[in-house]
């Protein structure tokens, strides 16, 4: 099985500028999670789609936001760019719904730097 | 509420030698703790899992942890460590809900 994907893999963007960002899951996975990995904060959490439906959320501003499609690759979209948004965007997807110790698979991040 | 501390950003060996990463969790319910590794310029990758079928868990790459209930600690061990070992390890921890909290991470150096 292929592994998972995002893209685009650097971004460079400008202050006040928005970005997308994709993630495709592994095939047969329902749940998509996004988080935020900075050399200060480490690895934040942003938010948890499952089945199209948001199922989590961290503590990040209403700027971040997600979606989940119904062939279960996910979005995240960040509006208004700010200096403190330079990170590495990790998605991870899980095998189902639950149970919670089941394993989450990484892609291998979107590196964004804003200027 | 859950936390996951990890005792030292930066853990350096000689090759060969013990490998001993700290992990401290908090949690008000029984836990599922994890160690995954991250390699530079690549996403985390699962190394162990405890889900309480046993309190000592193997990993990959000769990688085990102990779970320590009266402790509260998951810290992972290697007995020998290799080059390759050099990366970020991260211990998390997740309970009955589906978010899962990664500690802040411990940077390993292995010296030849």
């Amino acid at each position: 099985k292929a592994g998972v994907t995002q893209t685009p893999r650097y971004l460079i963007k400008t202050r006040g500028q928005q970005v997308t960002l994709s993630c495709s899951p592994i095939s047969g996975h329902r749940s998509v999670s996004w988080y935020q990995q900075t050399p200060g904060q480490g690895l934040q959490f942003l938010f948890e789609y499952f089945s199209e439906t948001q199922r989590n959320k961290g503590n990040f501003p209403g700027r971040f936001s997600g979606r989940q499609f119904s062939n279960s690759r996910s979005e995240m979209n960040v509006s208004t760019l700010e200096l403190g948004d330079s990170a590495l965007y990790l998605c991870a997807s899980r095998p189902d719904g639950g149970p919670p110790y089941n394993e989450q698979f990484f892609g291998p991040g979107t590196r964004l730097t804003v200027l | 509420a859950q936390s996951v501390t990890q005792l030292g950003s930066h853990v350096s060996v000689s090759e060969g030698a013990l490998v001993l990463l700290r992990c401290n969790y908090s949690s008000s319910v029984p836990p599922y703790l994890f160690w995954y590794v991250q390699y530079p310029n690549q996403g985390l990758q699962l190394l162990l899992k405890y889900t309480s079928a046993a309190t000592l868990v193997k990993g990959i790459n000769g990688f085990e942890a102990e779970f320590k209930k009266s402790e509260t600690s998951f810290h992972l061990t290697k007995p020998s460590a290799h080059m390759s070992d050099a990366a970020e390890y991260f211990c998390a921890v997740s309970t009955g809900g589906f978010k899962t909290i990664f500690g802040a991470g411990t940077r390993l150096f292995v010296k030849a």
